[in-house]
């Protein structure tokens, strides 16, 4: 089946660093999300993209998806410890069900 | 309530073993998921009910059979299970099915098969 990309696998900072993880897809998707997963815990839904080009913003997290629908992106600026945890990407090119990006764990060290 | 609950957080059964793990949501949502995630990856989808119908089956062995009783309530009944299904099973639930609605999750099942 269809195939979610995603980079980093791991990525430590610095609280205060930006942090940006990256889904790309061979085909072209009809809609992306974004999870997060604390250690111990279980996904949480963050967004949702459906537009070419679609930029949506929740605070300190910035979420793209690519013009051609096929990457999108989130990028968090001045992370903060509570950023720690594990964001997938999930994305469809059916529109029927979600395949989860291999994700990017996220540690930040205050 | 915004919560999907699942029983029990904790299971570990051997290999002869039957089981089932369960999985509840209050929320009106009419489509119903089973994922198995291993440490360190992503949830892997096995099993989706749409309106309590089987909607999609994941090429999911035999030994793993859900069940959707009524809108509110999914099962997995667990049987013969070998080792390498030790795992985290998440239930999650969304308004509808297709990939556009959110999806909310339990706080999973831990399982170990001895």
């Amino acid at each position: 089946g269809q195939q979610v990309m995603q980079i980093p696998q791991y990525q430590h900072v610095q609280e205060g660093e930006d942090f940006t993880t990256y889904c790309n897809s061979s085909t072209t998707l009809s809609n992306i999300q974004w999870y997060k997963q604390r250690p111990g815990g279980h996904p949480v839904f963050l967004i949702q993209l459906v537009k070419s080009g679609e930029v949506k913003k929740q605070k300190r997290l910035t979420f793209q998806f690519g013009e051609a629908k096929k990457n999108s992106s989130l990028h968090i600026t001045a992370t903060q410890t509570t950023d720690v945890g594990t964001y997938f990407c999930a994305g469809s090119n059916s529109g029927y069900a979600l395949n989860f990006g291999k994700g990017t764990s996220l540690l930040v060290t205050p | 309530d915004t919560e999907v609950t699942q029983t029990p957080k904790h299971l570990v059964m051997g290999m002869t073993n039957k089981k089932s793990l369960k999985c509840e949501q209050h929320m009106g949502h009419r489509a119903m998921y089973w994922y198995k995630q291993k440490a360190k990856k992503p949830p892997e989808l096995m099993f989706v009910y749409s309106y309590e119908k089987l909607s999609i089956n994941e090429s999911v062995p035999s030994r793993f059979s859900p069940e959707c009783p009524n809108s509110s309530l999914l099962n997995l009944h667990l049987h013969a299970l070998q080792p390498e299904d030790s795992a985290l099973y998440l239930c999650a639930s969304s308004q509808f099915g297709g990939s556009y609605n959110e999806q909310f999750f339990g706080p999973g099942t831990r399982l170990t098969v001895l």
